[in-house]
């Protein structure tokens, strides 16, 4: 079965520290979100790209987030500087959007396994 | 604004129990609606959707959930669960606004017991 990749699954590391976290959807998928997930706020969404362009990265913090897509394979979401209240899990999830119009008609979602992410 | 609510924050149950996870949203436009498991350790898992049609729709491992349009409630069931559905479920639901992305709920840790 086709899934969506992320890479690291697991990182720790101090604060300051630029992350970069790593997304393959999965082929042919045209849409691609990033979500964060805490005990707190439970599941977030920080930002989402229709063919690579991003489309709505509100939810994310500006001043430290970043998010990209080179090609697309790969998605990127950087924190930098890095604080120890981004600690949670990040997930990137992927899917494919109409082409036509849409609004509510997108198919599912396919998550990945998500990174963990640890600030110290 | 629009948000989905999940009120049951930590169900626990005894093997062959029946289940209902309750899920409500703030919209009064078109919907698509989901529900997303996540079982200890393991990524988000599509369990069911609705998209238009039969309101009662089934999915994987014995699960169904009924759309209620005049309740804004999309809740969860199933009729006797094991101890291999311990798990978070998340609701989720897409509305017709120009954002594009899901609407997830808080969740639900269900625990059940042998």
């Amino acid at each position: 079965d086709a899934r969506v990749t992320q890479t690291p699954r697991h990182k720790v590391t101090e604060m300051g520290q630029e992350v970069t976290m790593r997304c393959q959807p999965i082929l042919g998928h045209n849409t691609v979100f990033w979500y964060r997930q805490t005990m707190m706020q439970g599941l977030e969404l920080l930002a989402y790209f229709r063919n690579r362009a991003p489309l709505d990265d509100s939810g994310m913090p500006k001043d430290r987030f970043s998010a990209e897509m080179p090609d697309a394979t790969l998605a990127t979401l950087k924190i930098q500087p890095s604080e120890p209240r981004d600690s949670a899990v990040y997930f990137c999830a992927s899917g494919l959007g109409s082409i036509v119009g849409g609004g509510a008609w997108d198919q599912p979602q396919h998550f990945g396994d998500g990174t963990r992410l640890s600030i110290l | 604004a629009q948000s989905v609510s999940q009120h049951n924050h930590h169900v626990i149950l005894s093997e062959a129990a029946s289940l209902e996870l309750g899920c409500n949203y703030s919209y009064g436009g078109t919907v698509n609606l989901f529900w997303y498991v996540q079982y200890p350790g393991q990524h988000l898992q599509l369990l069911l959707k609705y998209f238009s049609g039969d309101p009662l729709v089934k999915g994987i491992k014995g699960f169904e959930a009924e759309f209620i349009k005049s309740k804004f409630s999309f809740n969860l069931r199933k009729p006797s669960v094991q101890w291999s559905d311990t798990a978070e479920y998340f609701c989720a639901v897409k509305m017709d606004t120009g954002r594009r992305a899901l609407t997830f709920g808080s969740g639900t840790r269900l625990q059940v017991q042998p």
